[in-house]
């Protein structure tokens, strides 16, 4: 079983409608992020994460929102989805260390469509 | 800010031969890490090879090896034998080591290997 999984793995939805892209892990770690990655533009960090209690905006924020429900696991929501969020979405984890090696570990990515 | 620039969209290789991949940074830190991310088809991330800026030695990992140019802000990706498995997308990546959170993505090159 993967260590970082997401779901869905592909979902394909309607503009105005509410979607939540779901990840959890079992690598203990206590760092979580969103990616988002557009063909071109590399990955883009949308939210991080941590711990339980600290939520942070990442460079594209607007238009999205996260929870960090527990320590393993953390979910974005689209509120009401745009077209523009077409893209290909990575969950991370890495580990609070010092000094920060950056590491990241990543799940398969959820694409997902907005029509 | 730090920008991390892959001047290559697309490169290709002939399997068995030797590829560079190039990368290049801004930064104002002494203190950082650089690494190599590889995308297969399959989506997921994963890490191929990283570099603490602190070190002189250039990091390899079986076929995978670096060109640190601290001075320069180079760092290129040098894939040796190059197999049929080694086509993906490679990213390029940045943190600082003061305990920064946000790795910087490269916008990627896509590596093809020619039979």
């Amino acid at each position: 079983d993967a260590d970082v999984t997401q779901t869905p793995r592909n979902r394909i939805t309607k503009t105005g409608k509410r979607i939540m892209l779901e990840c959890s892990q079992t690598k203990g770690h206590d760092r979580m992020y969103w990616y988002r990655q557009d063909p071109g533009l590399g990955l883009r960090l949308i939210y991080y994460s941590f711990d339980v209690k600290d939520i942070n905006k990442g460079e594209i924020s607007d238009g999205y929102s996260v929870s960090r429900q527990a320590q393993a696991k953390f979910s974005l929501s689209l509120e009401s989805a745009i077209p523009n969020q077409t893209a290909l979405y990575f969950c991370a984890t890495s580990v609070a260390s010092a000094p920060n090696t950056g590491e990241l570990f990543f799940g398969e990515g959820s694409r997902l469509t907005v029509l | 800010a730090q920008t991390v620039t892959q001047s290559q969209p697309e490169m290709s290789v002939q399997e068995a031969e030797t590829v560079t991949l190039s990368c290049t940074y801004d930064t104002s830190e002494s203190d950082y890490y650089l690494f190599w991310y590889k995308q297969p088809p399959s989506r997921q991330m994963i890490l191929v090879i990283r570099q603490e800026a602190y070190k002189q030695q250039n990091a390899t990992e079986n076929r995978f090896s670096v060109n640190f140019q601290k001075a320069a802000k180079s760092f290129s990706l040098k894939i040796s034998d190059s197999q049929l498995g080694d086509a993906a997308m490679y990213f390029c990546a940045y943190i600082s080591g003061a305990g920064s959170y946000q790795l910087t993505f490269g916008k990627g090159t896509k590596l093809s290997v020619i039979p």
